[in-house]
């Protein structure tokens, strides 16, 4: 059982497209977090929801939005596409977010976008 | 703003040498600090985390890091790496902004180790 999955593992679109990437955990966690990884590998948190608040928000344009319809899932949307969206994005979660700061995060395997 | 700063971005090894790989950041308060591993083609694990008490923590695997608070550090290392040790080494931070709010969970770029057998 993969206990956090994200749907597509790959994703290649034109500029302009709208897309989204859905996770799922089954970790039983209250947070979850999308994170953007680009060319550099810089690793970048963009949002964070606790049970289906948003918690972090971390300067993405607003051409994403993330939406968590339950605590066990949290998808990201994507409208406008622009080829500098072109990266690997990863879902991830952890326990509770009432102790964040020592909660270990458990990571999907990856969506990598390409815009073409 | 607080960063995590790995210096080494590639690092290329033969079994059975020494590994150390450096971690850095620039916060003064309070932080817990982890190192996550990704093996080629899976996701990233945890690898092991340092949250307070003896500031040598050791990890799965064999690996171990060193906190050393006035030097901001937590550097990885294992006495004799292996093949099986390919992957991409990431050093996070999670710490609480100065004006407040929630933990910002922060990564270093990462360092891409090859062993070679």
């Amino acid at each position: 059982d993969t206990a956090v999955s994200q749907t597509p593992k790959y994703l290649v679109t034109q500029m302009g497209n709208d897309k989204s990437i859905k996770c799922e955990q089954n970790l039983g966690h209250d947070t979850m977090y999308w994170y953007k990884q680009d060319s550099k590998k810089f690793l970048k948190i963009m949002f964070s929801y606790n049970n289906k608040e948003l918690i972090i928000n971390e300067t993405v344009p607003n051409r994403f939005s993330p939406k968590s319809p339950d605590k066990a899932h949290l998808n990201l949307h994507i409208n406008s596409l622009e080829l500098g969206d072109s990266a690997v994005y990863f879902c991830a979660s952890s326990q509770s977010a009432a102790h964040l700061t020592k909660n270990i995060q458990y990571f999907g395997a990856g969506t990598r976008l390409s815009v073409l | 703003a607080q960063s995590v700063s790995q210096h080494n971005h590639h690092v290329i090894l033969s079994e059975a040498a020494s590994l150390e790989l450096g971690c850095n950041y620039s916060y003064g308060g309070t932080v817990n600090l982890f190192w996550y591993v990704q093996y080629p083609g899976q996701h990233l694990q945890l690898l092991l985390k340092y949250f307070s008490g003896d500031p040598l923590v050791k990890g799965i695997k064999g690996f171990e890091a060193e906190f050393i608070k006035s030097k901001f550090s937590f550097n990885l290392r294992k006495p004799s790496v292996q093949w099986s040790d390919t992957a991409e080494y990431f050093c996070a931070v999670t710490l609480q902004p100065a004006s407040g709010g929630s933990y910002i969970p922060t990564f270093g770029r990462g360092t891409s180790l090859i062993v070679h057998p």
